[in-house]
């Protein structure tokens, strides 16, 4: 079992839709929870952070986190053409510094 | 402007033929990394650095040397490039105390023939 699993889609939505976005994962240890959102031909820029069970929001993006059933979630909101990009779900353990999990990414198309 | 800067962008080579693949970054980062992204694998780690002369093996370290001998230069070297390394490379960096957020740089596109 990979440690990080993630929908690598393509999730195509209309304009203005909800979008959810998933990962789930296998090591309790992971405390801190990431997501990174990767435009074609761009590096990952850092979208969202948490560490707690619960939700944190952002504009139009929400981040929530369920440690007890080790599932992480992105929505977005009134999704725009311009949301389109690969999003990476991460993680890393409490331990000092840890080297960041990656799940494989979940490419997402908004269409007009 | 805090950017990590990699150097070329796009590198065709043949199998064999030594490259290195710069990296620099202007934020005064201690931890430097690089990574490979491959499709259906993702991102995946090949090296890493904590700090100056301090570097550890990733997830993916065969055939690939790194060094760190100032603070803001991490070098990835292919001392003997095969076709299975062709792929988009990343280096990223962060600041050790507030490592949530990895600044990565733009990308090279690396063709082994």
């Amino acid at each position: 079992q990979k440690e990080v699993e993630q929908d690598p889609g393509p999730l195509s939505v209309p304009e203005g839709a909800i979008v959810s976005l998933n990962c789930t994962y296998s090591n309790s240890a992971f405390q801190y929870f990431m997501w990174y959102r990767q435009y074609s031909r761009k590096g990952p820029e850092l979208l969202m952070y948490t560490y707690s069970s619960g939700n944190k929001e952002d504009g139009r993006f929400t981040a929530q986190v369920d440690k007890s059933s080790k599932y992480i979630s992105l929505f977005i909101r009134d999704s725009q053409p311009s949301d389109s990009a690969t999003y990476l779900c991460a993680m890393r353990m409490n331990s000092g510094y840890s080297t960041l999990t990656f799940g494989k990414g979940t490419m997402l198309l908004v269409s007009p | 402007e805090a950017q990590v800067t990699q150097n070329p962008r796009y590198l065709i080579t043949v199998t064999g033929k030594k490259l290195t693949v710069t990296c620099s970054q202007n934020m005064n980062h201690e931890y430097m990394s690089w990574y490979r992204q491959d499709p259906g694998l993702g991102l995946r780690q090949i090296y890493y650095s904590m700090n100056v002369e301090v570097t550890d093996k990733g997830d993916v370290p065969e055939g690939y040397k790194v060094s760190r001998k100032e603070k803001r230069n991490f070098p990835l070297i292919l001392e003997s490039p095969s076709p299975n390394q062709t792929s988009l490379y990343f280096c990223a960096s962060t600041s050790v105390a507030t490592n949530e957020k990895l600044f990565f740089g733009s990308g090279t596109q690396l063709s082994v023939l």
